[in-house]
């Protein structure tokens, strides 16, 4: 089936630096996409989403790419802040999937001072 | 404003009992979404409710799992008779009407022996 993946499954980045968590597609149909992030023992919390029509998205401190050729995502954060310590799951949502999201297994960000 | 809350926080029964998992969605929203998460998988999609409708039910694994949402606000979803393989963190999320962000509770953790 189809599916949302990530390459990496865990990214340990120094204090104050940029990160960037990869994020695969296989669903070209796909029209919406989102990045969560999850802390110990909460909810996925959305970051940023970004639309097919639409190659780059900024937010505060973070930008999320998108190239639809290669069917990849990224999410950029800029600046990591212990704060920033979480796992971040991608997801796609099907043109008409009213927020049936389809989501990748997800990347543990590690910040260390 | 209060957020999706969830309860329990965390069951543990044998395998064989029932459990009643319930989520009370923002106030006003439409839309409510039940996700899950067993060990070490993706976060996946088990149905959607637009009021007191199912609009989706295309993720419930199997007939032993029965969603609810009477009256258009709170949901319940009960598992009865519970497996093994249905350990893992059951998440609600509601959106406003349309496609809109999802705001997700903070899940309510089953464990089956």
């Amino acid at each position: 089936g189809e599916s949302v993946g990530l390459h990496l499954p865990t990214l340990s980045v120094q204090e104050g630096d940029n990160s960037i968590i990869n994020c695969a597609y296989s669903n070209s149909a796909s029209d919406y996409f989102i990045w969560y992030k999850q802390e110990s023992g909460k909810g996925p919390q959305f970051i940023i989403d970004i639309r097919s029509n639409m190659d780059k998205r900024q937010g505060q401190r973070v930008t999320v790419l998108l190239n639809k050729t290669v069917k990849h995502l990224s999410l950029q954060i800029a600046a990591t802040q212990p704060g920033d310590s979480a796992v971040y799951f991608c997801a796609e949502t099907p043109v008409g999937g009213y927020n049936k999201l389809i989501f990748g297994a997800g990347t543990r960000l590690a910040v260390h001072p | 404003e209060a957020g999706v809350t969830q309860f329990p926080s965390h069951s543990v029964i044998e395998k064989g009992q029932t459990v009643t998992l319930r989520c009370d969605p923002i106030s006003g929203h439409d839309n409510l979404y039940w996700y899950r998460r067993v060990m070490g998988k993706e976060i996946k999609f088990l149905l959607h409710f637009v009021k007191e409708s199912k609009q989706d039910e295309s993720g419930m694994p199997n007939n032993r799992f029965l969603a609810e949402r009477t009256g258009g606000t709170y949901s319940t979803l009960k598992v009865q008779p519970a497996e093994l393989e249905d350990s893992g963190v059951y998440f609600c999320a509601s959106s406003q009407a349309g496609v809109g962000e999802l705001f997700f509770g903070e899940g309510s953790r089953l464990t089956v022996l």
